[in-house]
């Protein structure tokens, strides 16, 4: 029974095409979130959702656009792909405050995406 | 800014031979100091949060420590499978964002 899943793992496209990352926690958390790790393997916050609601937002490129249908869900949406945007992309879940434990984030598998 | 260097960048040890990793931090008011391991190909899985000066954990080989402006990760008779990279984050005031270390890639050999 996975925690936080995100789909697909790897991803190859073609620079200029749009392209969406799925992610779904079944913890019963109320904030997802999308991190960046680059090839330096630096993770770097993108967004954060708490209940349906953006709360963070690190001066990411407005082609990129989080979808969250749902607390248990937080998609990525990327326009136009750029080179730069290879990367790997982590989704992860917590309860916003309500002090430890509850606050850890617990991240996903990843997605690998590679923009030829 | 929240700032965060972990040192070494790697780390090769044997079998046995006990070593600690160090994360650097500055941050207008810590809310959490985490410690996740991360292997290759996955995702980060968390292991420890620490919130204040003086504050241990411990979990098999690994003990983490906090001071105010740095902490340590204790690594005691690693094992190969204690290989991965480990990453440092510390939560500041704003919000529930993480700043993450370049981390530490620890490689045991037997």
């Amino acid at each position: 029974d996975t925690a936080v899943s995100q789909t697909p793992k790897y991803l190859v496209t073609q620079m200029g095409n749009d392209k969406s990352i799925k992610c779904e926690q079944n913890l019963g958390h109320d904030t997802m979130y999308w991190y960046k790790q680059d090839s330096k393997k630096f993770l770097k916050i993108m967004f954060s959702y708490n209940n349906k609601e953006l709360i963070i937002n690190e001066t990411v490129p407005n082609r990129f656009s989080p979808k969250s249908p749902d607390k248990a869900h937080l998609n990525l949406h990327i326009n136009s792909l750029e080179l730069g945007d290879s990367a790997v992309y982590f989704c992860a879940s917590s309860e916003r405050g309500g002090g430890p434990p509850r606050e850890t984030q617990y991240f996903g598998p990843g997605t690998r995406l590679l923009v030829l | 800014e929240d700032q965060v260097t972990q040192s070494p960048e790697a780390l090769r040890l044997q079998e046995g031979e006990s070593s600690s990793l160090n994360c650097s931090y500055t941050v207008s008011g810590l809310r959490g100091l985490f410690w996740y391991r991360q292997d290759p190909g996955k995702g980060p899985e968390f292991l420890f949060t620490l919130y204040s000066a003086g504050e241990e954990k411990e979990k098999e080989r690994l003990k983490a420590t906090l001071t105010k402006k740095e902490s340590f990760l204790h690594i005691t008779a690693p094992k190969p499978e204690d290989s991965a990279t480990y990453l440092c984050a510390v939560r500041g005031p704003a919000g529930n964002m993480l700043t993450f270390g370049g981390g530490t890639r620890l490689m045991v050999k037997p």
